[in-house]
């Protein structure tokens, strides 16, 4: 949907190991969105970007950073992974503000052990 | 606390038949409000947009209906299939530039032939 690719699409590592999570979009959408999704919880906003190099935090943001370096690219990193970063994690994409419906990725699903 | 709630977790119904899913929020001062399906191991797939200025959204056998005063949206299927069977989520933005979504929890939809 929206041309939108998340990878890798599955990864298993061990506590206190960096991870980099990509989502690429070729929409040209101006907004993309980090979301994790855990059960009992629904999906959570970890980050956001507005912009190139422009990006802010959601309502889970500790232990993540994110950086958007060009418009189709934005990376969500787990700087030490910690086991209750185990989820799976959303990229979405919006056009624009307001009106504009989100669309989202097939999901990265990690395991931290 | 902006919260969204899904009720019921879980629903069963056979081929054909009518069925209605609910979605409640606690402010009701919302900007729009997005049904979504979500199928194992997928992403989201955006079904409905519906404004906070409109009373319901249409598309094929699908109706969502919304009521900002009483804090309650419907998505009406029609006529289900077993291509129904899915997990319905609904998701409200609130105001603001950020375009940033709220979960439900959902609702898992089994559709038996």
């Amino acid at each position: 949907d929206a041309g939108i690719t998340q990878s890798p699409r599955h990864k298993v590592t061990e506590t206190g190991t960096p991870v980099t999570l990509r989502c690429h979009q070729t929409e040209n959408h101006r907004y993309m969105y980090w979301y994790r999704q855990d059960p009992g919880h629904g999906l959570r906003l970890i980050h956001y970007s507005y912009g190139v190099k422009d990006t802010d935090k959601g309502e889970v943001s500790d232990g993540y950073s994110v950086s958007r370096s060009k418009t189709e690219d934005f990376l969500l990193t787990l700087e030490s992974a910690t086991s209750s970063q185990t989820s799976v994690y959303f990229c979405a994409t919006a056009y624009g503000q307001g009106n504009q419906p989100q669309h989202f990725g097939d999901g990265t699903r990690l395991s931290i052990l | 606390k902006q919260e969204v709630t899904q009720i019921p977790a879980a629903l069963s119904v056979p081929e054909g038949e009518n069925l209605v899913l609910n979605c409640s929020f606690t402010d009701s001062a919302i900007y729009n409000l997005q049904w979504f399906r979500q199928d194992p191991g997928k992403g989201l797939t955006s079904l409905l947009l519906i404004q906070s200025s409109q009373r319901e959204q249409t598309s094929g056998r699908l109706n969502a209906s919304l009521d900002k005063s009483s804090g309650r949206s419907t998505l009406y299927i029609a006529a289900s299939q077993p291509g129904d069977s899915a997990t319905y989520l609904c998701a409200v933005r609130y105001g603001g530039a950020t375009n940033k979504l709220i979960f439900g929890t959902g609702t898992l939809l089994a559709v038996q032939p």
